[in-house]
């Protein structure tokens, strides 16, 4: 079955500054990948998804992810981070057959410094 | 905007009681899901249904049933209620397959006291 560990609870960059959020997954094929993030109160708002091709995914606002099948990871990243990127972010691995079961990580809450 | 829409938005009952929490897909969409976030947690995959058929189901206890409509539309039935019920319900549509997008809605905020 597939699962997904999400190393960091709790984040905290400065404005500006990069950011790397860690994202680990276990299934045996080709996994179907995702990063979704979630504003408090709010529901999930997909930011990149990885099916196959090129390693390197781009985003919307400006994130990015790259999979790496020898580390069964899928990092999430920003070059510069901005005031509105505080929020919780989510890793998934969805089912090969349909994505729509999807097992999701237990998040990273970032914390933007101004 | 994802063309989701679930309702209502927020909602509390009593222990022991029955919930029923809407969901309306996008259209086209033939495929939904229901998630279960507690506070402070990832989404957990409750179950999945196509084209009225429940087809996927996490480890959720009977409880949990759920009826997908016609027009797609679905609906996400908890009985019993417990404390631990308490959470918010995301559904999630999309058309069947792998490589589709997945559109969540907002959710519904469920306390049980």
């Amino acid at each position: 079955a597939q699962s997904v560990t999400q190393p960091d609870i709790h984040i905290t960059v400065s404005e500006g500054a990069s950011l790397e959020l860690r994202c680990n997954y276990s299934y045996g094929a080709t996994p179907y990948l995702f990063w979704y993030v979630q504003s408090p109160g709010q529901g999930l708002q997909l930011l990149l998804k990885y099916f196959s091709g090129d390693t390197l995914v781009q985003g919307i606002k400006g994130f990015e992810a790259e999979f790496k099948r020898s580390q069964s990871s899928f990092n999430l990243r920003k070059p510069s981070v901005h005031w509105s990127d505080a929020a919780e972010y989510f890793c998934a691995v969805g089912a090969p057959y349909n994505n729509n079961d999807m097992r999701f990580g237990a998040g990273t809450r970032l914390t933007v410094k101004p | 905007e994802t063309g989701v829409t679930q309702s209502p938005t927020h909602l509390i009952k009593t222990r022991g009681q029955q919930v029923t929490l809407r969901c309306s897909s996008q259209s086209g969409h033939n495929t939904v899901s229901w998630y279960q976030q507690a506070l402070g947690q990832g989404p957990q995959f409750i179950f999945q249904y196509y084209r009225e058929e429940e087809n996927g189901r996490g480890n959720f206890p009977p409880r949990f049933s759920g009826l997908q409509f016609p027009n797609y539309s679905s609906e996400l039935n908890v009985n019993a209620l417990e404390l631990d019920d308490s959470a918010l319900y995301l559904c999630a549509s999309s058309s069947w397959g792998s490589g589709n997008t997945i559109y969540f809605g907002e959710g519904s905020w469920l306390t049980v006291v």
